[in-house]
């Protein structure tokens, strides 16, 4: 079982500040890193899946990078909107399951 | 084209009864996998299949879930004798395939599950 940590649970982040978060996971036996963005009421929707190390990804304002030697990834937001009010989550994957991490909460203040 | 469709969206059951939650992943997609959120909980994997097979069915609770996948298609989890507990939003995801690495999950929008 993979055991995945996520820090901080929650954050409230001012409007245009930017921000990060961490997702911690097991070094050994890893195939896959992916994020997911979860907002209220919504389905969780992918962001990055990342495999190699020291891989970095970016999608506008989002940005990723993952070290699997020490087994972390961080989650970047520049310039924060309301609208990246959201539980994002990690999943590295083991076998062959993604296991999830509890989520960090983030809240936008305006 | 079309997403992960699950029914119903909304369930309340009573105690004791039997219940079946279904999922029809994206076409195409050999791998599905069922997870549930509990009230203030995480994302808790339950069961996933490749194709028709369930490799990792670790995550279910007790010997009163099931779940199977017929056709390589649609799925079904089915709780018996439900109890309040078991009361959650289940969440069904689909992707490529389980050892491809680079498939990222697609969900669907969930079955809210209330056991009164």
């Amino acid at each position: 079982i993979l055991n995945v940590e996520q820090s901080p649970q929650s954050l409230h982040v001012q409007e245009g500040d930017s921000t990060n978060f961490t997702c911690s996971f097991p070094s050994s036996n890893f195939y896959a890193l992916h994020w997911y963005r979860w907002e209220t009421a919504k389905s969780p929707e992918a962001l990055f899946v990342m495999t190699l190390n020291g891989d970095e990804k970016k999608k506008g304002r989002i940005s990723a990078t993952l070290n699997t030697k020490e087994g972390y990834s961080y989650l970047y937001i520049k310039g924060s909107q309301p609208e990246d009010s959201a539980t994002y989550l990690c999943a590295p994957t083991g076998a062959q399951k993604l296991v999830f991490g509890q989520g960090t909460r983030l809240t936008i203040n305006p | 084209g079309a997403g992960v469709s699950q029914s119903p969206s909304n369930k309340v059951t009573e105690k004791g009864k039997d219940v079946e939650l279904r999922c029809d992943p994206i076409s195409g997609h050999t791998a599905l996998y069922w997870y549930r959120q509990s009230l203030g909980q995480g994302l808790e994997f339950l069961i996933y299949f490749q194709g028709n097979s369930a490799p990792d069915k670790s995550g279910l609770p007790s010997d009163r879930f099931s779940a199977e996948r017929t056709g390589g298609s649609v799925s079904t989890l089915t709780i018996q004798r439900t109890q309040q507990e078991d009361s959650a939003v289940y969440l069904c995801a689909s992707s490529f395939r389980a050892r491809d690495t680079n498939s990222p999950l697609h969900f669907g929008n969930g079955t809210r599950l209330t056991v009164t």
